[in-house]
């Protein structure tokens, strides 16, 4: 079975600044996606990006960026340039994506607040 | 237009009760999922269908029930509503059967079982 970790309950940072959320991971898998989702206030959760665990390559998506480290099982999601907006929930997921039925595996959440 | 959308919103009921929740989506997805949302924020898949067919059922109490009258629709009926069924629920739908792990979320539905 898959585990998500995320160490951090609560997060804060100032507007404009960087913040870096962790995520852990336990898997016996190597092929998988992770994910970075937000849950804002209104409670709608919105996917904010996504990794492939074969590329080497850390994804980026604006402001967003990811630090993958395969070996490690490590998923740190970085928020550059915060905004008030930022102000969220945010959940590190996993998916394995080999045959068989398919089930998305959230960690506990970290809430950020963005302070002005 | 919204993708995924849940009705109702919000609802109160006492204990003891039956409720539905429903749930449409209109992005073409083949697969529809419902989660749960305890009160810490934890986040718990509770069913999923593909096709209209169920391929998730995790340990879920047989008080509630998932329909899926079509690829577009995943309605949960809870019976006999307890105190600890208070939570938020959420529909989500993905294509094919989810394993690009892209989701897409209704708003949830806030149940409140007094």
């Amino acid at each position: 079975a898959q585990t998500v970790t995320q160490s951090q309950p609560e997060m804060s940072v100032q507007e404009a600044e960087t913040v870096t959320l962790s995520c852990t991971y336990d898997t016996s898998e190597n092929n998988y996606y992770l994910f970075w989702y937000k849950q804002p206030p209104s409670r709608q959760m919105i996917l904010v990006i996504r990794q492939e665990a074969y590329k080497q390559q850390n994804a980026t998506e604006n402001r967003f960026s990811v630090n993958f480290q395969k070996a490690a099982k490590s998923f740190s999601l970085k928020i550059s340039d915060s905004q008030l907006g930022d102000t969220a929930m945010y959940f590190c997921a996993f998916i394995y994506s080999g045959a068989g039925s398919y089930q998305l595996t959230f960690g506990k959440g970290t809430k950020l607040s963005v302070i002005p | 237009d919204t993708a995924v959308s849940q009705t109702p919103k919000y609802l109160v009921t006492q204990m003891g009760n039956d409720k539905s929740i429903k749930c449409e989506q209109n992005l073409g997805h083949d697969t529809m999922y419902w989660y749960k949302q305890d009160s810490k924020k934890f986040l718990k898949i509770m069913f999923s269908y593909n096709n209209k067919e169920l391929i998730i059922n995790e340990t879920v109490p047989n008080r509630f029930s998932p329909k899926s009258p079509d690829k577009a629709h995943l309605n949960l009926h809870i019976n006999s509503l307890e105190l600890g069924d208070s939570a938020v629920y959420f529909c989500a739908s993905s294509q094919g059967q989810g394993n690009t792990g892209e989701l897409f979320f209704g708003e949830g539905s806030r149940l409140t079982v007094l």
